[in-house]
């Protein structure tokens, strides 16, 4: 069985100073990984993915993530937030080909000027 | 540009009153999925159709239906929408690895999603 945990449901940063969402994950095969994220009422948009080749993954928009196997973590960073990143944040882990994602509750990111 | 596209973007329908959700994609993959998501939670799976097979999650409730008439369309039927069933219903498409020529596996691409609200 495959799980995640966002470890923040929250997140409130300065514009212009550094993010760091939190993401870890279970799976008893090796994952998958992914960020996505999620504007208000708007479907969601893939920022990065991990599928076993380099685990600094770098994304649109500046974001990127580091998968750790003996952490068990994908967390997300970029340098310096701006004000338009402002939204939900979903990590997501699949470890199955095609089949179902498995999503974590999601944490939004707050920026103020 | 390849894409999923959702029609309507906002549902307005009333208590009891079946309901109708439309995604098509232009990227010709072979596996569609319908989320529902309520407000700040998470995605939650309802079904997919891998080509035409059907797969229902095991605790998506009998008033929700699909049909996969061809590869580029899927629908979702809320038969007897009730007021617990206004949501963020988003559809999305994947190509299965085993005929995926690139690193693209298991990647779901999302559309806009529809907005249901019921009165």
């Amino acid at each position: 069985a495959q799980s995640v945990t966002q470890l923040d449901s929250h997140v409130s940063v300065s514009e212009g100073t550094p993010v760091l969402l939190r993401c870890n994950y279970s799976s008893s095969y090796s994952p998958s990984l992914f960020w996505y994220v999620q504007h208000p009422n708007k479907g969601l948009q893939l920022l990065l993915k991990y599928t076993s080749a380099a685990t600094l993954v770098k994304g649109i928009n500046g974001f990127e993530a580091e998968f750790k196997k003996s952490e068990t973590s994908f967390h997300l960073t970029k340098p310096s937030a701006h004000m338009s990143d402002a939204a939900e944040y979903f990590c997501v882990v699949s470890d199955r080909g095609y089949s179902t994602l498995t999503f974590g509750k999601g944490t939004m990111l707050l920026v103020s000027p | 540009d390849a894409m999923v596209i959702q029609n309507p973007r906002y549902q307005v329908t009333q208590f009891g009153k079946p309901v109708t959700l439309s995604c098509s994609q232009t990227l010709n993959h072979n596996v569609m999925y319908w989320y529902q998501q309520k407000s700040s939670q998470a995605p939650k799976l309802l079904f997919h159709y891998y080509d035409k097979d059907f797969n229902n999650e095991a605790d998506t409730p009998d008033n929700f239906q699909s049909r996969r008439p061809n590869t580029s369309f899927c629908f979702l039927d809320i038969r007897s929408p009730g007021l617990g069933d206004a949501a963020m219903y988003l559809c999305a498409t994947s190509r299965d690895r085993d005929r995926g020529l690139g690193s693209s596996y298991n990647e779901q691409f999302f559309g806009p999603g529809t907005r249901l609200t019921v009165l």
